[in-house]
């Protein structure tokens, strides 16, 4: 069964730290990875997707990088605020067949940011 | 913002009603998405469809049913829910694509079977 596994499970920084989280998974042969943002009781926001050819994209604050060979990613999140509180998912789409759904994306259980002012 | 839209919000039923999720997205994707999640859990998939009349079963057995009678509207259906069903169910679409798609999330249907 591949899994993807992310740490720590949460996490609280003061407002302004810089902060690292950290994804894992089993299999090295995927199509992309993407993190997502999901507030509490609401729907998912993707907010980055690396393609597996890739080794890093970058929006505003927010740096992913993929490291295939290890099978790890990071999610690096610059001078942290307060509306960056959320739960941050991982989630890799496998190039194999796992159980019919190939190409569909495969969850992690997320990080719980906190960011105190 | 996605357009992608999912009622009811919260719904709370009792044991052996029948019910339907409404998963509807403007976007003209084709592909779309029911996913299971409990509290501090994974999300897991349920069903998903490629486009009108294509339905299949995810990696998370349900006793949930789909159709795809019309690209924008995937609903998901219930026959006779039970306190076991209790959990949220998220919609998401993304175009077909080489699998470079992002997809997109509705904001969810929270669902308690008492």
């Amino acid at each position: 069964k591949q899994e993807v596994t992310q740490i720590p499970a949460a996490l609280s920084v003061p407002e302004g730290e810089n902060l690292v989280l950290n994804c894992s998974f089993t299999d090295s042969a995927i199509y992309n990875l993407q993190w997502f943002r999901q507030d509490p009781g609401k729907g998912l926001t993707s907010l980055l997707l690396i393609q597996s050819s890739q080794r890093e994209q970058t929006s505003g604050r927010l740096n992913a990088s993929l490291d295939k060979s290890s099978g790890r990613s990071t999610l690096y999140i610059a001078a942290s605020q307060p509306g960056d509180s959320a739960t941050y998912l991982c989630a890799v789409s496998y190039r194999v067949n796992y159980g019919g759904s190939q190409g569909n994306l495969i969850f992690g259980k997320g990080t719980k940011l906190s960011v105190k002012p | 913002e996605a357009d992608i839209y999912q009622t009811p919000r919260y719904l709370v039923i009792g044991t052996g009603k029948k019910i339907t999720l409404e998963c509807s997205q403007t976007m003209g994707h084709d592909k779309m998405y029911w996913y299971q999640q409990d509290p501090g859990m994974e999300l897991h998939l349920i069903h998903y469809s490629y486009g009108v009349n294509s339905t299949e079963k995810g990696d998370l057995s349900s006793e949930s049913t789909v159709s795809r009678i019309r690209t924008e509207h995937f609903p998901l259906t219930l026959e006779s829910a039970r306190p076991s069903h209790t959990s949220q169910y998220l919609c998401a679409s993304s175009e077909l694509g080489d699998h470079l798609e992002k997809l997109f999330f509705g904001s969810g249907t929270q669902l308690s079977v008492l």
